[in-house]
């Protein structure tokens, strides 16, 4: 069965410095990879997918996550944290059947 | 024009009552699903939809109960309501060759 492991529950960065969330699957096949981010009170807004080709792939907002079948990650990162970047953030994986990470909280310090 | 809404997004009622939640997604989109999201944003899968037709029901007490008019509709009814009911229910679309899900805004139900 597909699974999602978000190790990190809460991450505090400071403005300005970089940001990997990680992220690690558990899939029987290829997987289809998302990263969502959800402001409070807010839906879920899609940063970026992978679904085969180019490991590293580019999403809005800055943000790029680099699919690594070795080790089964898909981290998320961004070089330079905005304070607006404070949020949860979700990977999940699989597609008609999708199932998400427990997600993980990120304080932007001033 | 929201791609993906709910109504009501805001729902308190009392143990026992029953409520229902709407969806309509305008996306042209043939899969429709709902998620639950708990108070420590946990998000699970609970039901799909493709074109009318169930095809996820996860374990999910019979008091919930989707139904699906057409493609474009799909809406979450719940009897006998308990207080572990109370979270975020979110609808969200999708079609089968992207599997990337549209999300809308959510419905917090607060059951007392």
């Amino acid at each position: 069965a597909q699974s999602v492991t978000q190790p990190d529950i809460h991450i505090t960065v400071s403005e300005g410095a970089s940001l990997e969330l990680r992220c690690n699957y558990s899939y029987g096949a290829t997987p289809y990879l998302f990263w969502y981010v959800q402001s409070p009170g807010q839906g879920l807004q899609l940063l970026l997918k992978y679904f085969s080709g180019d490991t590293l792939v580019q999403g809005i907002k800055g943000f790029e996550a680099e699919f690594k079948r070795s080790q089964s990650s898909f981290n998320l990162r961004k070089p330079s944290v905005h304070w607006s970047d404070a949020a949860e953030y979700f990977c999940a994986v699989g597609a008609g059947d999708m199932r998400f990470g427990a997600g993980t909280r990120l304080t932007v310090k001033p | 024009d929201t791609a993906v809404s709910q109504t009501p997004k805001y729902l308190v009622t009392q143990m026992g009552n029953d409520k229902s939640i709407k969806c309509e997604q305008n996306l042209g989109h043939d899969t429709m699903y709902w998620y639950k999201q708990d108070s420590k944003k946990f998000l699970k899968i609970m039901f799909s939809y493709n074109n009318k037709e169930l095809i996820i029901n996860e374990t999910v007490p019979n008091r919930f109960s989707p139904k699906s008019p057409d493609k474009a509709h799909l809406n979450l009814h719940i009897n006998s309501l308990e207080l572990g009911d109370s979270a975020v229910y979110f609808c969200a679309s999708s079609t089968r060759l992207s599997g990337e899900l549209f999300f809308g805004e959510g419905s917090r139900l607060t059951v007392l």
